[in-house]
């Protein structure tokens, strides 16, 4: 089953725009991770943010996590075309056990 | 390349055959997981090893299949009599033994079509 569960479900944009997406979970965690898959590719990791982290930075990406809400986010800053991919975040469990939601298809337009 | 690799990237098989895959983790990783993936879903846990040890199986992992990983270091996973609903991208991730707080590095994956 499905830990967690992305919002939108799909996203388009224009380069240059941001592109913001959500991912809502249900059970405890010892940390968050987002991921970006291109087509029909493997899973490139993105960002982790821990449990008792609340923001995180990488490059154009901004993370947070809301522990209370048992919600994250993930903002895109000045998209690019190579941006384009399924963006999926995951609860990590344990021993790096990953419980992914269905997933953001986000298309970036030049 | 030192990252995961997985093989064959493809596979098409016919209904009731027996079909095995590879992966070959990150070589200092002693943590090796195996996901499936359907159309338009995330990946799905199917187990979990750590060095030669299968520690967890999913309720997903059928009797069908079976994961092996004799020296801690390469992993087999076969589907045996497979059937249509296997179809799905398999994929392989490994990461290094350093607590919960590390991300996984995955392989490419290897698609399965059963015909």
């Amino acid at each position: 089953s499905q830990q967690g569960e992305e919002d939108p479900q799909a996203l388009s944009i224009q380069e240059g725009e941001n592109a913001t997406m959500n991912c809502s979970y249900k059970t405890s965690i010892n940390n968050l991770q987002w991921y970006r898959q291109n087509s029909g590719r493997g899973l490139v990791h993105l960002i982790l943010i821990r449990s008792n982290e609340r923001e995180k930075h990488s490059g154009r990406l901004r993370v947070t996590l809301d522990t209370s809400k048992k919600s994250s986010s993930l903002l895109i800053t000045a998209s690019r075309a190579a941006d384009t991919a399924s963006y999926f975040c995951a609860t990590g469990g344990s021993w790096g056990k990953l419980q992914f939601g269905a997933g953001t298809q986000v298309v970036v337009t030049p | 390349d030192t990252g995961v690799s997985q093989n064959p990237r493809h596979k098409i098989t016919k209904r009731g055959q027996n079909v095995t895959f590879r992966c070959d983790p990150i070589s200092e990783h002693n943590r090796l997981y195996w996901y499936r993936q359907t159309l338009g879903q995330g990946p799905e846990f199917l187990t979990y090893f750590q060095n030669e040890a299968q520690l967890e199986k999913s309720r997903l992992l059928s009797d069908r299949f079976s994961a092996e990983r004799p020296k801690g270091s390469f992993s087999t996973l076969e589907i045996q009599r497979t059937e249509q609903g296997d179809s799905a991208m398999y994929l392989c991730a490994s990461s290094p033994p350093h607590g919960a707080n590390t991300e996984a590095f995955f392989g490419q994956g290897t698609r399965l079509t059963v015909v």
